[in-house]
């Protein structure tokens, strides 16, 4: 079946630790997304790609990384620097680079600091 | 810069109620696009629907309809006959074309109980 897969589903990671959050997906999409949830909030955008080695950061990059060596996947790092890292992080794709286009979601990692 | 309120943060509904789920939107562009997600319990958010700017057209899907009017910048979700597998979170979001980029502005969601 075609989709996105994240993982872990759940993660808990010590302070000053970095932890990588896998996103995969066999959709064919060249764009990907990361997005980050907090309670009772939206979604806010971290970073997204367009084409493979290639990527922008989004509204809330600080204290986070990416790649995106292959088409089908797009990890996320969560670095030390990152201040209040518990949260509900959610990983996209499109097909195509536009407005119009409609994002598919993954089913999200919850990450939490100890 | 482009903004969604959904100003409704949590609804309580009995099954079988009808209920209207609201979002306005504010942008500078003409052309633009709204969306809305469902998030279950699982968390995964679920594509419901994608509307265009320059399409004013109500469109109804089972259960479900949408509102759309420019002239008050609202793009409202309804359910009609609601049933405990609509409780979720819904999410509005706004897409501008300026620029390249497919990138979403969400408003911070409607947490829906349909209580049996």
């Amino acid at each position: 079946d075609g989709g996105i897969t994240q993982s872990p589903k759940y993660l808990f990671r010590k302070e000053g630790q970095n932890v990588t959050l896998s996103c995969e997906q066999n959709l064919n999409h060249d764009a990907m997304y990361w997005y980050r949830q907090d309670p009772g909030q939206g979604l806010r955008l971290i970073y997204y790609s367009q084409i493979v080695n290639d990527f922008q950061k989004g509204d809330i990059a600080e204290g986070y990384s990416v790649s995106r060596e292959k088409k089908e996947s797009f990890p996320l790092t969560v670095t030390s620097a990152q201040k209040n890292p518990t949260a509900f992080y959610l990983c996209a794709s499109s097909s195509w680079r536009g407005a119009s286009d409609t994002q598919y979601f993954g089913p999200g990692t919850r990450l939490t600091v100890l | 810069a482009q903004k969604v309120t959904q100003a409704q943060t949590e609804i309580s509904v009995v099954e079988k109620e009808d209920v209207t789920l609201d979002c306005v939107y504010e942008t500078r562009d003409t052309t633009y696009y709204l969306f809305w997600y469902k998030q279950p319990p699982s968390g995964e958010l679920v594509f419901l629907i994608r509307r265009n700017s320059f399409d004013e057209q109500n469109e109804i899907s089972g259960r479900y309809s949408w509102n759309f009017q420019k002239s008050t910048s609202s793009f409202n979700f309804t359910i009609t006959a609601s049933q405990v597998v609509d409780s979720a979170v819904y999410f509005c979001a706004l897409s501008e074309v300026s620029g390249a980029n497919s990138k979403l502005t969400f408003g911070k969601g409607i947490t829906l109980s349909v209580r049996p």
